[in-house]
């Protein structure tokens, strides 16, 4: 089975400061990579994703995330937060003979002081 | 629909009952996808349903957990004799994943299920 782990539970950030969250996973085959999303009071929603092609994905809200196969990485950037980005972030993995369910890691509450 | 929904949103049962949870996906979605998402554990798969067919539901917890669909759309999941732990909160997901389903999955609100 796979696993997927971000490396930050709890991260705090002024607003306009540089984020970075970290996300690797277990897996070596070919992977699809999702970073998701949940606003307070909302149901999860895809922030960005990564089938082939261009490693570095470019997502909703200046968000972006690069996909580093040897690392087995898929970190989410984004170079100036706002109070508006407050929430849990998810990464997702599927790959392999999973039929497209996703593997999730245990997400990263981000809180953004303005 | 505009989005995949779910019912009831919330739900509170005694312990011992069953329940049933109802997801209406996004229309024209083949895939389908129940999670549930709990303090303990994080967002945990349960089952995979391809049109009205289950290729895998290896995420199922016990035998008291069972899910169906019907028209290839809405989709039930039961709930048997609730034990404190089934708390949590279920999410259903959608997806035009072909067969591989390789594809993005859109989801619902959830149902948070509370056992007492």
């Amino acid at each position: 089975a796979q696993s997927v782990s971000q490396h930050n539970h709890h991260v705090i950030l002024s607003e306009a400061a540089s984020l970075e969250l970290g996300c690797n996973y277990s897996y070596g085959g070919t992977v699809n990579l999702f970073w998701y999303v949940q606003y307070p009071g909302q149901h999860l929603q895809l922030l960005l994703k990564y089938f082939s092609g261009d490693p570095l994905v470019k997502g909703i809200k200046g968000f972006e995330a690069e996909f580093i196969k040897s690392k087995f990485s898929f970190n989410l950037r984004k170079p100036s937060v706002q109070w508006s980005d407050t929430a849990e972030y998810f990464c997702a993995v599927s790959g392999g003979s999973t039929l497209g369910r996703l593997y999730f890691g245990r997400g990263t509450q981000l809180t953004v002081w303005p | 629909g505009a989005g995949v929904s779910q019912s009831p949103s919330n739900k509170v049962t005694e312990k011992g009952k069953d329940v049933e949870l109802r997801c209406d996906p996004i229309s024209g979605h083949t895939a389908l996808y129940w999670y549930r998402q709990s303090l303990g554990q994080g967002l945990e798969f349960l089952i995979y349903f391809q049109g009205n067919s289950a290729p895998d539901k290896s995420g199922l917890p016990s035998d008291r957990f069972s899910a169906e669909r019907t028209g290839g759309s809405v989709s039930t999941l039961t709930i048997q004799r609730t034990q404190q732990e089934d708390s949590a909160v279920y999410l259903c997901a959608s997806s035009l994943a072909p067969v591989t389903g390789v594809g993005e999955q859109y989801f619902g609100p959830g149902t948070r299920l509370t056992v007492t």
